[in-house]
C-alpha cells in the first residue's frame, strides 16, 4: 500500500498563477484533510472531506478550493497564489468515526513557495 | 482562542534520560480526542500516541506514554530513553468535535534535540 501521496513534491508559482495540488489515499478512508504548515507553527487545517462529494471549511480557508470527486483523491486549488500562500501542504486521511476518533495518516507534503 | 498549548518551544536532553513533553488543552466538549505526531527533519508526519477522553489508562507505545491528566487539561508525552533518532519537532494535536470530521488542531511544537 502506498499510503497517502501527493504530487507534487515541490513547486515555484509566480504571483497570480493556478495550481492544483493532489492527494490520493488507498486505505479507502471516508475522511481526507488539507492542512498547510508555516515555520514556527503546527498544521492548520485548510478545508476537509468527509466523503465523496462533500467538502468543508477548516481554519484557514480563504484562497483554496477543492473538490473530491472520487473517495481515493482530494484536490486543492490555488485559483490566484499569493506570497502569503507560501508554505508546505499536507494532505491526510483517517477511518470514519462512528464516535470514536482515529489517527490521520499523512502524505509526505508539498513544498509551494509563491514569488 | 487557543486550544492546544506547548509551552516548551526547544529541548536539548542527554542520550538515554526520559524525556517529558508538555502539552495543555482547551477544550468544553466531554469527547474528544488527544494525538501526538513526530516531524522529523525529513518533514513527514508520524503518528506517534492517541489518549481518549474516556480512557482511564494512561496510552502506551512502546517508549512512549502519555501522562493524562484530564483535571488540569494536560497531555505530556513521555519518551523513555531516548535515543539519538528521538531528535525532531513533536506536535500536540486534539480533535473535539464531530467524532474526528473536523480535523486536528496542532500546538506549535516542540524541537528536540537528543544529544549524545
Amino acid at each position: 500500500n502506498a499510503g497517502v501521496t501527493q504530487t507534487p513534491k515541490f513547486r515555484v508559482l509566480k504571483t497570480g498563477q493556478s495550481m492544483t495540488l493532489l492527494c490520493a489515499q488507498d486505505m479507502n478512508h471516508e475522511y481526507m484533510y488539507w492542512y498547510r504548515q508555516d515555520p514556527g507553527m503546527g498544521l492548520r487545517l485548510i478545508h476537509y472531506s468527509v466523503g465523496e462529494g462533500t467538502t468543508a471549511k477548516g481554519e484557514v480557508p480563504d484562497g483554496y478550493n477543492v473538490s473530491r470527486l472520487k473517495k481515493q483523491n482530494f484536490l486543492l486549488g490555488l485559483e490566484s497564489a499569493a506570497p502569503s500562500q507560501t508554505s508546505v501542504y499536507f494532505c491526510a486521511s483517517s477511518y470514519s468515526s462512528g464516535g470514536a476518533y482515529y489517527e490521520q495518516y499523512f502524505g509526505p507534503g508539498t513544498r509551494l513557495t509563491v514569488t | 482562542a487557543q486550544k492546544i498549548t506547548q509551552t516548551q518551544p526547544g529541548m536539548f536532553v542527554q542520550e538515554k534520560e526520559a524525556v517529558t513533553l508538555d502539552c495543555t488543552y482547551d477544550t468544553s466538549d466531554q469527547s474528544y480526542g488527544l494525538f501526538w505526531y513526530k516531524q522529523p527533519s525529513s518533514g513527514e508526519m508520524i503518528f506517534l500516541i492517541y489518549q481518549g477522553s474516556y480512557d482511564e489508562q494512561n496510552a502506551t507505545e512502546g517508549r512512549y506514554s502519555l501522562n493524562f491528566q484530564k483535571a488540569r487539561k494536560s497531555a505530556n508525552l513521555v519518551i523513555s530513553a531516548s535515543q539519538l533518532g528521538d531528535s525532531a519537532m513533536y506536535f500536540c494535536a486534539m480533535v473535539d468535535s464531530g467524532g474526528g470530521a473536523d480535523g486536528l488542531t496542532f500546538g506549535k511544537g516542540t524541537h528536540l534535540i537528543i544529544q549524545p
